[in-house]
């Protein structure tokens, strides 16, 4: 596609249930990031994909979230059992190859979780 | 540990002033220093990309340094405009990610 493409754009859940964000990212780029955007603060990295090798996941806040990529493309973030403290805006951003000096990174315009 | 730090954390100016915001980092082992432009709502916007080799970007009006020996950038934009009211915010690629600072809020008065 043109641009990073995230799904869905808004979401309110109850406490406790699960959610699940997609992205899909630039066709032909294999990093895929998603990024985390809570109110007032800056972004904090979740978790990192390159290619078809085992993700870089030191970014994720606890055991409730985790993210997997199908096919080298399309991301799902899934968080289990949602706390209120996970609203947030979910970013996710793709580039062309592994990280290097040159690669510009492209953002989502993010899903807006809502945790009431 | 890897920080970024922007300052000012906000700044209102006259439509037609040149301006200066900076970006600071403590860790200058990086591959890139990238700046960008975040509309309320919306997501980020890429603006410009410094290797770590490289002194400067240029694009239009906009204009970004990097040294990193003294572990600064700053993003010049000349004569403003109101449409250049948004968050700006720097991000220096360590590895795998990038390292945001908190951002600029630019306000540009017409």
């Amino acid at each position: 596609g043109a641009g990073v493409s995230q799904s869905p754009s808004n979401k309110v859940t109850e406490k406790g249930k699960d959610v699940e964000l997609r992205c899909d990212p630039i066709s032909g780029h294999t990093a895929l990031y998603w990024y985390r955007q809570s109110l007032g603060q800056g972004l904090e990295f979740l978790i990192y994909f390159q290619g078809n090798s085992a993700p870089d996941k030191s970014g994720l806040p606890s055991d409730r979230f985790s993210a997997e990529r199908t096919g080298g493309s399309v991301s799902t973030l899934t968080i289990q059992r949602t706390q209120q403290e996970d609203s947030a805006v979910y970013l996710c951003a793709s580039s062309l190859g592994p990280p290097g000096p040159g690669n510009t990174i492209y953002f989502g315009e993010g899903s807006w979780l809502t945790v009431v | 540990k890897q920080e970024v730090t922007q300052i000012p954390a906000a700044l209102s100016v006259p439509e037609g002033e040149n301006l200066v915001l900076n970006c600071s980092f403590t860790d200058s082992a990086i591959y890139n220093l990238q700046w960008f432009r975040q509309d309320p709502g919306k997501g980020l916007t890429s603006l410009l990309l410094i290797q770590s080799s490289q002194r400067e970007q240029t694009s239009g009006r906009l204009n970004a340094s990097l040294d990193k020996s003294s572990g600064r950038s700053t993003l010049y934009i000349a004569a403003s405009q109101p449409g250049d009211s948004a968050t700006y915010l720097c991000a220096v690629r360590y590895g795998n990610k990038l390292v945001f600072g908190a951002g600029t809020i630019l306000r540009v008065k017409s």
